[in-house]
């Protein structure tokens, strides 16, 4: 499998307080995909990165905010977490573009938030 | 019409059935499809990418029907460890549909 791994897996925060999750990858892929899970919603992109410094917003990036200064980093960032955003948060790697045909996603463990 | 849209199920099929899902698409200048599988509480896996032509992987069977605007996933001889959620994907910018739940009982 990919070397993919996102923490912490599971945090609990109130409402209010910044919220950080890290996506680490070993592929040395250049593409690095946040995603939100949530039931009756499905899979949502929030932020993308192409490349180090290189990111641009998704389907749902308010309240979120991300930065890539490494290749291998990608980190999620809620300034001030609210209760709709308790949820399953999924990393994911590409090596190719998000509007490729070859854009195959190997997605990390992901990692659940629970916002009081 | 949404982006992607899925029959969210359950299908319930016992072991050794034939079943298939479909997910239609909008956007009709998409060029590029996915399925993926995710297990209860797991991330998504690529499952197949589906080519024009169609595309068979042993006991699955990926197809595109760009008239209609929808891809479907066959699977024949269902097995209990085929029970998973199917997400398909659709370029551009990967846009994933809700899933189909697949329950395969003995």
């Amino acid at each position: 499998d990919a070397g993919i791994t996102q923490s912490p897996r599971h945090k609990v925060t109130e409402t209010g307080t910044p919220v950080t999750l890290r996506c680490h990858q070993t592929e040395n892929h250049r593409y690095m995909y946040w995603y939100r899970q949530d039931p009756g919603h499905g899979l949502r992109l929030i932020h993308y990165s192409y490349g180090v410094k290189d990111t641009d917003k998704g389907e749902v990036s308010d309240g979120y905010s991300v930065s890539r200064s490494k290749t291998e980093d990608f980190l999620l960032t809620l300034e001030s977490a609210t209760s709709s955003q308790t949820s399953v948060y999924f990393c994911a790697i590409g090596s190719q573009g998000i509007a490729s045909g070859a854009n195959v996603l190997t997605f990390g463990a992901g990692s659940r938030l629970t916002v009081l | 019409r949404k982006e992607v849209e899925q029959d969210p199920g359950p299908f319930n099929v016992p072991e050794g059935a034939t079943v298939a899902f479909n997910c239609t698409y909008s956007n009709s200048a998409s060029q590029s499809f996915f399925w993926y599988r995710q297990d209860c509480r797991k991330e998504p896996k690529l499952l197949m990418s589906v080519y024009s032509s169609g595309n068979e992987d042993g006991r699955f069977t990926a197809q595109l029907n760009r008239a209609s605007q929808y891809i479907s996933l066959l699977i024949r001889d269902s097995k209990l460890s085929d029970s998973a959620t199917y997400l398909c994907a659709v370029n551009p910018h990967l846009t994933f549909g809700k899933g189909t739940m697949l329950l395969v009982s003995p």
